[in-house]
């Protein structure tokens, strides 16, 4: 069965400071991995997407991940956090032929000024 | 496009009413996703659809139904409305494969 495990519920980061927030995950096959944000009160927006070739991805807002097979995880990186940023991040799981992608609990984001 | 939307954006329900949660994407995407949504639990699944007629139990489906009469359309069904369901509930299409889902902006509902 496939899994995503977010160890982190919540990180607290200093505005400017560099931030990564944790994705493992168990897939039987090729994964396909995903990060969403949920700004409050909104709905889920998706950051970026992994689903094979470069195992670095650029995704929206100054985000990236990187996909590493060995480790099983799939962790998120922002050089420069901004106040914007505080929100509750997604990590995701999916692959072929399976058409329900795993969500993990979520890990929420608060940047001190 | 205006994507998936979703109405009522909120709602308070009494013990025991019934309601239908509204979910249309323009897309033309085949799945179609509800969840709900409660403070530190992630995305739970209730029901989904992989096309116009087929429906299957997510992981959390007990008290609700849903129907897929048009690729469009993927309304669920509260029938005998607990406080247990009081969250937010949440619609998503996708493409046909494991691929991005696409969200709608949620319905915050209370049952009292």
């Amino acid at each position: 069965a496939q899994s995503v495990t977010q160890p982190d519920i919540h990180i607290t980061v200093s505005e400017g400071a560099s931030l990564e927030l944790r994705c493992n995950y168990s897939y039987g096959a090729t994964p396909y991995l995903f990060w969403y944000v949920q700004s409050p009160g909104q709905g889920l927006q998706l950051l970026l997407k992994y689903f094979s070739g470069d195992t670095l991805v650029q995704g929206i807002k100054g985000f990236e991940a990187e996909f590493k097979r060995s480790q099983s995880s799939f962790n998120l990186r922002k050089p420069s956090v901004h106040w914007s940023d505080a929100a509750e991040y997604f990590c995701a799981v999916g692959g072929e032929g399976s058409y329900i992608p795993t969500f993990g609990r979520g890990t929420s984001l608060i940047v001190h000024p | 496009n205006a994507g998936v939307t979703q109405t009522p954006k909120f709602r308070i329900l009494k013990i025991g009413q019934s309601m239908t949660l509204q979910c249309t994407q323009d897309m033309n995407h085949n799945y179609m996703y509800w969840y709900r949504q409660d403070p530190g639990m992630g995305l739970k699944l209730i029901y989904y659809s992989v096309g116009a007629g087929i429906t299957d139990k997510g992981e959390v489906p007990n008290g609700y139904n849903v129907s897929r009469s048009t690729t469009e359309d993927f309304p669920l069904r509260l029938e005998l409305a607990a406080p247990s369901q009081t969250s937010v509930y949440f619609c998503a299409s996708s493409p046909p494969s494991a691929g991005q889902e696409y969200f709608g902006p949620g319905t915050r509902l209370t049952v009292t």
